[in-house]
């Protein structure tokens, strides 16, 4: 089955510093991807829509500016958690669709998840 | 009222037991169904996805109604392996995927 990646998987930062996650889908080409995180205990909740070759489209709440996200290329989405904060300490994964059309059927696939602490 | 709502949970059973888990979702316009697995600190991995005819995967079945608004899941059987969080999930498919997650319902089988 289609195969999402991401790196690091888990990763422990001072409070102030940036942070990239990355997600790629290895074995499919990926227009669009999604970026989910999910604190404990709590279910998963989408953040962004990552679009290849345009912006990224955010969910209300969640902040442009301090979650940048860029989408490179066919493969490859990159999540940068700007200027961290303990309250970011969260579970970031990223998913993607095998399907280019967006259609419902399409199945999402999930990266394996990237648990960071900001201390 | 939450877009996805499931079972509190956590569900204890014995091994061999079946075991039924219910959701229900908000928006009328939602499009498609899934049930997620999840284990610990892991990513979620679909289990099913729910059609309104019902549908059957071995000792797993889910039902939806979409008169009612609910979606559920049934175990038969149920193995140690089957310890998880169960994910209800709902596309509203807004012009494109967009999934809802519930919260998950946890379920522990024992000896």
């Amino acid at each position: 089955g289609a195969v999402v990646s991401q790196h690091p998987s888990r990763v422990i930062c001072k409070s102030g510093t940036s942070v990239k996650i990355e997600c790629r889908s290895l074995d499919f080409q990926a227009t669009t991807m999604f970026w989910y995180r999910q604190f404990p205990k709590k279910s998963l909740m989408l953040m962004a829509t990552s679009n290849e070759g345009s912006k990224a489209t955010y969910e209300q709440g969640v902040e442009k500016d301090k979650f940048l996200i860029n989408h490179a290329s066919l493969t490859l989405s990159t999540l940068t958690v700007t200027s961290a904060h303990p309250e970011d300490s969260s579970f970031y994964i990223c998913s993607a669709p095998t399907g280019s059309s967006g259609s419902s059927t399409d199945t999402q696939y999930f990266g394996p998840g990237t648990r960071l602490t900001v201390l | 009222r939450k877009e996805v709502e499931q079972d509190p949970g956590p569900f204890n059973v014995p091994e061999g037991a079946t075991v039924a888990f219910n959701c229900t979702y908000s928006n009328s316009a939602s499009q498609s169904f899934f049930w997620y697995r999840q284990d610990c600190r892991k990513e979620p991995k679909l289990l099913m996805s729910v059609y309104s005819s019902g549908n059957e995967d071995g000792r797993f079945t889910a039902q939806l109604n979409r008169a009612s608004q609910y979606i559920s899941l049934l175990i038969r059987d149920s193995k140690l392996s089957d310890s998880a969080t169960y994910l209800c999930v709902v596309n509203l498919n807004t012009g494109f995927q967009k999934l809802v997650f519930g919260t998950g319902t946890r379920l522990l089988v024992s000896p």
